[in-house]
Protein backbone atom coordinates (compact mmCIF):
# COMPACT_ATOMS: atom_id res chain seq x y z
CA UNK A 1 0.00 0.00 0.00
CA UNK A 2 1.60 2.89 -1.28
CA UNK A 3 -0.53 5.67 0.50
CA UNK A 4 0.48 9.02 -1.31
CA UNK A 5 3.47 9.14 -3.52
CA UNK A 6 4.61 12.42 -5.09
CA UNK A 7 6.42 12.61 -8.68
CA UNK A 8 9.31 14.03 -8.66
CA UNK A 9 11.13 14.35 -5.52
CA UNK A 10 14.10 17.01 -6.52
CA UNK A 11 13.40 19.64 -9.59
CA UNK A 12 15.53 22.61 -10.40
CA UNK A 13 13.91 24.97 -12.95
CA UNK A 14 14.96 28.12 -14.36
CA UNK A 15 12.87 31.27 -14.24
CA UNK A 16 10.08 30.99 -16.80
CA UNK A 17 9.75 27.37 -17.32
CA UNK A 18 6.82 25.27 -16.51
CA UNK A 19 6.50 22.19 -14.84
CA UNK A 20 3.53 19.73 -13.12
CA UNK A 21 4.22 18.02 -10.13
CA UNK A 22 2.03 14.84 -9.90
CA UNK A 23 0.31 13.23 -6.54
CA UNK A 24 -1.62 10.07 -6.73
CA UNK A 25 -3.12 8.22 -3.97
CA UNK A 26 -4.30 5.08 -3.75
CA UNK A 27 -6.50 5.20 -0.84
CA UNK A 28 -9.67 6.38 -2.22
CA UNK A 29 -9.56 9.31 -0.98
CA UNK A 30 -12.10 11.69 -1.82
CA UNK A 31 -9.76 15.29 -0.69
CA UNK A 32 -6.84 16.05 -2.11
CA UNK A 33 -4.47 18.94 -1.08
CA UNK A 34 -1.18 20.90 -2.30
CA UNK A 35 0.67 22.61 0.27
CA UNK A 36 3.98 24.38 0.41
CA UNK A 37 6.64 24.70 3.04
CA UNK A 38 9.01 27.09 3.00
CA UNK A 39 12.18 27.36 5.40
CA UNK A 40 11.37 28.05 9.33
CA UNK A 41 7.50 27.81 8.43
CA UNK A 42 4.43 25.59 8.28
CA UNK A 43 2.58 24.87 5.39
CA UNK A 44 0.41 26.73 3.45
CA UNK A 45 -2.64 25.68 1.18
CA UNK A 46 -2.05 26.43 -2.28
CA UNK A 47 -5.13 24.50 -3.47
CA UNK A 48 -7.36 22.03 -2.87
CA UNK A 49 -9.69 19.67 -4.37
CA UNK A 50 -13.04 18.01 -2.90
CA UNK A 51 -13.60 15.47 -5.55
CA UNK A 52 -12.85 14.16 -8.98
CA UNK A 53 -13.28 17.24 -11.19
CA UNK A 54 -13.43 19.84 -8.43
CA UNK A 55 -10.81 22.45 -7.72
CA UNK A 56 -10.76 25.40 -5.26
CA UNK A 57 -8.12 27.81 -3.68
CA UNK A 58 -6.52 27.81 -0.76
CA UNK A 59 -4.22 30.17 1.11
CA UNK A 60 -1.62 30.78 -1.57
CA UNK A 61 -3.25 30.20 -5.35
CA UNK A 62 -1.36 32.32 -7.18
CA UNK A 63 0.96 31.57 -9.82
CA UNK A 64 -0.19 27.84 -9.66
CA UNK A 65 -2.83 25.74 -11.44
CA UNK A 66 -4.63 22.41 -10.46
CA UNK A 67 -6.45 19.38 -12.01
CA UNK A 68 -8.00 16.70 -10.65
CA UNK A 69 -9.18 14.36 -13.99
CA UNK A 70 -8.73 11.52 -12.19
CA UNK A 71 -9.78 10.59 -8.20
CA UNK A 72 -6.67 9.43 -7.51
CA UNK A 73 -4.52 12.07 -9.35
CA UNK A 74 -4.16 15.91 -8.47
CA UNK A 75 -1.78 17.68 -10.65
CA UNK A 76 -0.12 21.11 -9.46
CA UNK A 77 1.17 23.08 -12.62
CA UNK A 78 3.38 26.01 -12.42
CA UNK A 79 3.00 27.82 -15.83
CA UNK A 80 5.86 30.10 -15.03
CA UNK A 81 8.17 29.35 -12.92
CA UNK A 82 9.53 32.50 -10.56
CA UNK A 83 12.39 32.09 -7.40
CA UNK A 84 9.55 33.03 -5.01
CA UNK A 85 8.39 29.70 -6.11
CA UNK A 86 11.52 27.82 -4.48
CA UNK A 87 10.60 25.92 -1.84
CA UNK A 88 8.92 22.41 -0.61
CA UNK A 89 5.51 20.81 -1.94
CA UNK A 90 3.67 18.87 -0.27
CA UNK A 91 0.65 16.58 -1.26
CA UNK A 92 -2.26 15.42 1.35
CA UNK A 93 -5.31 13.09 0.87
CA UNK A 94 -8.09 12.34 3.40
CA UNK A 95 -11.38 11.00 3.17
CA UNK A 96 -13.71 13.74 4.70
CA UNK A 97 -12.36 17.23 5.47
CA UNK A 98 -12.74 16.79 9.29
CA UNK A 99 -10.27 13.18 8.53
CA UNK A 100 -6.75 13.02 8.83
CA UNK A 101 -4.67 13.88 6.22
CA UNK A 102 -2.06 11.73 4.94
CA UNK A 103 1.09 13.64 3.30
CA UNK A 104 3.93 12.06 0.22
CA UNK A 105 6.99 12.85 1.32
CA UNK A 106 7.27 16.19 -0.26
CA UNK A 107 8.63 17.54 -3.77
CA UNK A 108 11.95 19.70 -2.91
CA UNK A 109 11.67 22.54 -5.90
CA UNK A 110 14.48 25.22 -7.03
CA UNK A 111 13.75 27.58 -9.62
CA UNK A 112 16.96 29.18 -10.79
CA UNK B 1 -8.83 33.96 9.23
CA UNK B 2 -7.42 31.61 12.05
CA UNK B 3 -4.32 32.41 13.93
CA UNK B 4 -2.22 29.20 14.93
CA UNK B 5 0.03 29.60 17.57
CA UNK B 6 2.52 26.76 18.85
CA UNK B 7 5.07 27.39 22.08
CA UNK B 8 8.07 26.99 22.21
CA UNK B 9 9.38 27.45 18.99
CA UNK B 10 12.65 25.89 19.96
CA UNK B 11 13.31 23.32 22.35
CA UNK B 12 16.55 21.24 23.48
CA UNK B 13 16.31 17.74 25.67
CA UNK B 14 18.33 15.59 26.89
CA UNK B 15 17.41 11.92 26.24
CA UNK B 16 14.60 10.95 28.95
CA UNK B 17 13.35 14.24 29.81
CA UNK B 18 9.84 15.04 29.56
CA UNK B 19 8.17 17.77 27.67
CA UNK B 20 4.78 19.86 26.77
CA UNK B 21 4.09 21.73 23.28
CA UNK B 22 1.45 23.96 23.21
CA UNK B 23 -0.86 25.29 20.09
CA UNK B 24 -3.13 28.08 20.75
CA UNK B 25 -6.14 28.90 17.83
CA UNK B 26 -7.54 31.72 17.89
CA UNK B 27 -10.92 30.92 16.90
CA UNK B 28 -13.53 27.60 16.59
CA UNK B 29 -12.10 25.00 14.92
CA UNK B 30 -13.55 21.61 13.67
CA UNK B 31 -10.61 19.22 13.91
CA UNK B 32 -7.14 19.52 14.77
CA UNK B 33 -3.96 17.42 14.28
CA UNK B 34 -0.62 16.94 15.36
CA UNK B 35 2.11 16.49 12.80
CA UNK B 36 5.83 15.33 13.13
CA UNK B 37 8.22 16.24 10.56
CA UNK B 38 11.45 14.00 11.04
CA UNK B 39 15.07 15.20 9.68
CA UNK B 40 14.55 13.59 6.11
CA UNK B 41 11.32 16.05 5.87
CA UNK B 42 8.69 13.54 5.94
CA UNK B 43 5.59 14.60 7.73
CA UNK B 44 3.97 11.76 10.07
CA UNK B 45 0.49 12.05 11.52
CA UNK B 46 0.43 11.60 15.29
CA UNK B 47 -2.86 12.91 16.52
CA UNK B 48 -6.36 13.41 15.54
CA UNK B 49 -7.64 15.28 18.61
CA UNK B 50 -10.15 18.06 17.97
CA UNK B 51 -11.26 17.28 21.91
CA UNK B 52 -10.11 15.58 24.57
CA UNK B 53 -7.22 13.34 25.32
CA UNK B 54 -5.73 10.34 23.09
CA UNK B 55 -2.68 8.42 24.41
CA UNK B 56 0.18 6.71 21.73
CA UNK B 57 2.93 5.03 23.44
CA UNK B 58 5.04 7.88 25.00
CA UNK B 59 3.04 10.62 23.11
CA UNK B 60 -0.27 12.13 24.76
CA UNK B 61 -2.22 15.06 23.17
CA UNK B 62 -4.91 16.87 24.88
CA UNK B 63 -7.44 19.71 22.98
CA UNK B 64 -9.55 21.80 25.50
CA UNK B 65 -11.63 22.92 22.32
CA UNK B 66 -13.31 25.74 24.46
CA UNK B 67 -10.21 27.19 25.39
CA UNK B 68 -9.02 26.96 22.06
CA UNK B 69 -5.84 25.28 22.94
CA UNK B 70 -3.96 21.88 22.70
CA UNK B 71 -1.00 20.27 24.46
CA UNK B 72 1.21 17.62 23.16
CA UNK B 73 3.04 15.47 25.68
CA UNK B 74 6.07 13.40 25.10
CA UNK B 75 7.39 11.41 27.88
CA UNK B 76 11.09 9.56 27.88
CA UNK B 77 11.95 11.72 25.01
CA UNK B 78 14.32 9.36 22.62
CA UNK B 79 16.83 11.07 20.00
CA UNK B 80 14.31 9.76 17.19
CA UNK B 81 11.61 12.19 18.70
CA UNK B 82 14.05 15.40 16.89
CA UNK B 83 12.63 16.99 14.42
CA UNK B 84 9.71 19.83 13.89
CA UNK B 85 6.02 19.54 15.60
CA UNK B 86 3.34 21.21 13.47
CA UNK B 87 -0.44 21.64 14.72
CA UNK B 88 -2.91 22.12 12.29
CA UNK B 89 -6.69 23.03 12.64
CA UNK B 90 -9.53 23.39 10.29
CA UNK B 91 -11.59 26.66 10.56
CA UNK B 92 -15.38 25.70 11.33
CA UNK B 93 -17.47 26.11 8.23
CA UNK B 94 -14.89 26.15 5.75
CA UNK B 95 -11.98 23.45 4.03
CA UNK B 96 -9.18 25.06 4.77
CA UNK B 97 -6.36 23.52 7.30
CA UNK B 98 -4.01 26.07 8.81
CA UNK B 99 -0.78 25.05 9.81
CA UNK B 100 1.21 26.53 12.79
CA UNK B 101 5.05 27.79 12.63
CA UNK B 102 6.23 24.67 14.55
CA UNK B 103 8.01 23.90 17.86
CA UNK B 104 11.69 22.70 16.92
CA UNK B 105 13.17 20.01 18.94
CA UNK B 106 16.23 18.46 19.40
CA UNK B 107 16.78 15.16 21.81
CA UNK B 108 20.69 15.03 23.00
CA UNK B 109 22.00 11.86 23.33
Amino acid sequence: NAGVTQTPKFRVLKTGQSMTLLCAQDMNHEYMYWYRQDPGMGLRLIHYSVGEGTTAKGEVPDGYNVSRLKKQNFLLGLESAAPSQTSVYFCASSWDRREPQHFGDGTRLSIL
Amino acid sequence: GIQVEQSPPDLILQEGANSTLRCNFSDSVNNLQWFHQNPWGQLINLFYIPSGTKQNGRLSATTVATERYSLLYISSSQTTDSGVYFCAVLDTGGFKTIFGAGTRLFVKA
